[in-house]
């Protein structure tokens, strides 16, 4: 069974500076899935970043990347230039092999939440 | 094109009652997902319908129920209601049929508080 683990429940960061979030994962598939969704107070999740398995380059989207460590099971999070607007809870997901077709559900970390202070 | 939707926002229910939540996907969409969100849990996968038919299901007991109509909307009905399923309850959609760079669209949740 796949298992996701946020080690971090709260962190904070000033604005424009930068800040990375931790992520562990355990599966035993050799292809899979991972991604980082933010959930502002809106409650809405919005996918920030994702990550296919057997894609060794690190995704990045504008200020956000990810430190994708395939052997270590490890995929954080960075956030650069950190902007009011990124405080939310951030939750670190993955999903099995057959995600987008047979399979579509994803396994979610506790996740971190991020205060961006001015 | 409109997100994803679900009905009611908010609802607040007595213990041993049921309760129907909606989920309206994103037009086009096929695959409605279900989670349950709650502080001590976490999120939680509760169920997948693809094409009116369940194709994946969490760890939950025989209360909590799904389906899904031919227009692709879902409803999910928990009965017999326990103090312990107040929760945010999350409705994700996806195109759900084999793109690689599928993405799941969640809705705003309903806020469901049992009393």
């Amino acid at each position: 069974a796949q298992t996701v683990t946020q080690s971090q429940p709260e962190m904070s960061v000033q604005e424009a500076e930068t800040v990375t979030l931790s992520c562990t994962y355990d599966t035993s598939e050799n292809n899979y899935y991972l991604f980082w969704y933010k959930q502002p107070p809106s409650r809405q999740m919005i996918l920030v970043i994702r990550q296919e398995a057997y894609k060794q380059q690190n995704a990045t989207e504008n200020r956000f990347s990810v430190n994708f460590q395939k052997a270590a099971k490890s995929f954080s999070l960075k956030i650069s230039d950190s902007q009011l607007g990124d405080t939310a809870m951030y939750f670190c997901a993955s999903a099995g092999p057959n995600y987008g077709g047979s399979q579509g559900n994803l396994i979610f970390g506790k996740g971190t939440k991020l205060s961006v202070k001015p | 094109k409109a997100g994803v939707t679900q009905t009611p926002r908010y609802l607040i229910k007595t213990r041993g009652q049921q309760v129907t939540l909606s989920c309206s996907p994103i037009s086009g969409h096929r695959s409605v997902s279900w989670y349950q969100q709650t502080p001590g849990q976490g999120l939680q996968f509760l169920f997948e319908y693809f094409s009116e038919t369940q194709r994946n299901k969490g760890n939950f007991p025989g209360r909590f129920s799904g389906r899904q109509f031919s227009n692709s909307r879902s409803e999910m009905n928990v009965s017999t209601l326990e103090l312990g399923d107040s929760a945010l309850y999350l409705c994700a959609s996806s195109e759900g049929q084999g793109r690689v760079n599928t993405e799941a669209f969640f809705g705003q949740g309903t806020r469901l508080t049992v009393v």
